[in-house]
C-alpha cells in the first residue's frame, strides 16, 4: 500500500492567500483525521472525519480554516485567508473503525506551511 | 477528558545503554494507549499499542512498553540504544479508541 499521500509536501504563501492542502487516505480506510504541529503547541487534532461525515471540527482554530471529505480517497483542508501564524506542518492521518479496540491511525508525511 | 504527559522533554543515552521514555496518562475511562516515533522531516510512525489485552506490549525496532493501571504509566523502553533510534516519541492516549491526544513529545539522542 501507498500509505497516507499528502500534497504538497512544501507550500510557501503571502499572507492572505488561500492555501489547500491535499490527503488521499489509505484504500479501505474509513476515518481521516486533520492534525497541525507547531514547535510551541506540539501535535493539535484539528477536524476528523468517519465515513466521509466530519465528527469532531473542535480543533479547527477560526473559522478561515475548512476541511472537505467529497468521497472515502480524498480530503482537503482550506485557509483563507492565511496568516504567518498558520506556519506549521500540517499531518494527515486515517485509520480503520471496524468495531473492535484500539484504532492506530497512521500518519501522511505532512505538508509544511510557511506564510510570509 | 483525557491528558498525557511525558516526562523530559530531551532524554540523551550512550549507544549501547538502556532507553527509557516516561508517559503518564490521565483518562476517566480504560485507555488504549500508543507510541509513534517521529524521524526528521517525516510523518509519525507506529511503534505499539495497548489495547486492554497484555500489559507488557512489544513493538518494532526493540520497543516495549509496560501499561500500569496503578501508576497511570506507559512507559517506552528497549535495552539497548542504536543510533537510528534517535528521533522524537509521542505517548497518546485515546478513551474511544480513536480520537487521540498527543503528549508533547521527547526527543532522544543517542550518543556514540
Amino acid at each position: 500500500d501507498a500509505g497516507v499521500i499528502q500534497s504538497p509536501r512544501h507550500e510557501v504563501t503571502e499572507m492572505g492567500q488561500e492555501v489547500t492542502l491535499r490527503c488521499k487516505p489509505i484504500s479501505g480506510h474509513n476515518s481521516l483525521f486533520w492534525y497541525r504541529q507547531t514547535m510551541m503547541r506540539g501535535l493539535e487534532l484539528l477536524i476528523y472525519f468517519n465515513n466521509n461525515v466530519p465528527i469532531d471540527d473542535s480543533g479547527m482554530p477560526e473559522d478561515r480554516f475548512s476541511a472537505k471529505m467529497p468521497n472515502a480517497s480524498f480530503s482537503t483542508l482550506k485557509i483563507q485567508p492565511s496568516e504567518p501564524r498558520d506556519s506549521a506542518v500540517y499531518f494527515c492521518a486515517s485509520s480503520l473503525r471496524s468495531g473492535g479496540a484500539g484504532y492506530e491511525q497512521y500518519f501522511g508525511p505532512g505538508t509544511r506551511l510557511t506564510v510570509t | 477528558a483525557q491528558s498525557v504527559t511525558q516526562l523530559g522533554s530531551h532524554v540523551s543515552v550512550s549507544e549501547g545503554a538502556l532507553v527509557l521514555l516516561r508517559c503518564n496518562y490521565s483518562s476517566s475511562v480504560p485507555p488504549y494507549l500508543f507510541w509513534y516515533v517521529q524521524y526528521p522531516n517525516q510523518g509519525l510512525q507506529l511503534l505499539l499499542k495497548y489495547t486492554s489485552a497484555a500489559t507488557l506490549v512489544k513493538g518494532i525496532n526493540g520497543f516495549e512498553a509496560e501499561f500500569k493501571k496503578s501508576e497511570t504509566s506507559f512507559h517506552l523502553t528497549k535495552p539497548s540504544a542504536h543510533m537510528s533510534d534517535a528521533a522524537e516519541y509521542f505517548c497518546a492516549v485515546s478513551a474511544s479508541g480513536q480520537n487521540f491526544v498527543f503528549g508533547p513529545g521527547t526527543r532522544l539522542s543517542v550518543l556514540p
